[in-house]
């Protein structure tokens, strides 16, 4: 069973656009959700990072949205950028410790 | 800081052969994670160690995978037999949880199984 859902499965945007990338999750007992960034031929990379208590987190382009009463959660690439052409994976995590991954969006940013 | 090392990067066997994946973590971190990579499944976790006891591995798939961690600097994930169908790539991650903190796991750059 998916603890993480996460969509799109892949995504292309131009440079300039907005790229959004949803997770949604089921269990109300996880306390930390993660975004990890992931190049090929490399492991996956903490992006950026949210707790529960606040509703937005906003780090340069990135910014995570966090919707705790419909137990969903989104990042936001402003003015993506062809260097921001990767994977990212959502989670969500217990007590900090064990990590429920989604299934990761390809992200192509076309110049 | 090296960051976590993983080897070999790559690994192509034949099924039925043994495989004997490595992992550094990084220095003083207290928590180890293996993960495996697949279009899929994405990353899926299979055991995590704190202290070098294992704590849950409900994540492995079956009885032909094994994980150990004999001390804080070392950890193998080993499959046997291997089947085509182990074909991933396998993460190693590391973390360190401080008191009321969140933590940042940190991942090896993953070895390449194939299996044919």
């Amino acid at each position: 069973q998916q603890q993480v859902k996460q969509s799109p499965q892949s995504l292309i945007v131009q440079k300039g656009g907005i790229s959004i990338i949803n997770c949604a999750y089921e269990n109300t007992a996880f306390d930390y959700f993660p975004w990890y960034q992931q190049f090929p031929g490399k492991g996956p990379a903490l992006l950026i990072a949210i707790r529960p208590d606040v509703s937005e987190k906003k780090e340069g382009r990135f910014t995570i949205s966090f919707n705790k009463s419909a137990k969903q959660f989104s990042l936001h690439i402003m003015d993506s950028q062809p260097g921001d052409s990767a994977t990212y994976f959502c989670a969500a995590s217990l007590r900090g410790n064990q990590f429920y991954f989604g299934t990761g969006t390809s992200l192509t940013v076309i110049p | 800081d090296a960051g976590v090392i993983q080897s070999p990067r790559h690994e192509v066997t034949e099924m039925g052969q043994e495989v004997t994946l490595r992992c550094k973590p990084i220095s003083g971190h207290d928590y180890l994670f293996w993960y495996r990579q697949t279009m899929m499944r994405g990353l899926e976790l299979l055991i995590y160690f704190n202290n070098n006891v294992p704590i849950d591995d409900s994540g492995m798939p079956e009885d032909r995978f094994s994980a150990k961690m004999p001390n804080a600097s070392f950890s193998t994930l080993k499959i046997q037999p291997s089947e085509p169908r182990d074909s991933a790539v396998y993460f190693c991650a590391s973390s360190s949880v401080g008191q009321g903190s969140y933590n940042e796991q940190f991942f090896g750059p993953g070895t390449r199984l194939t299996v044919l």
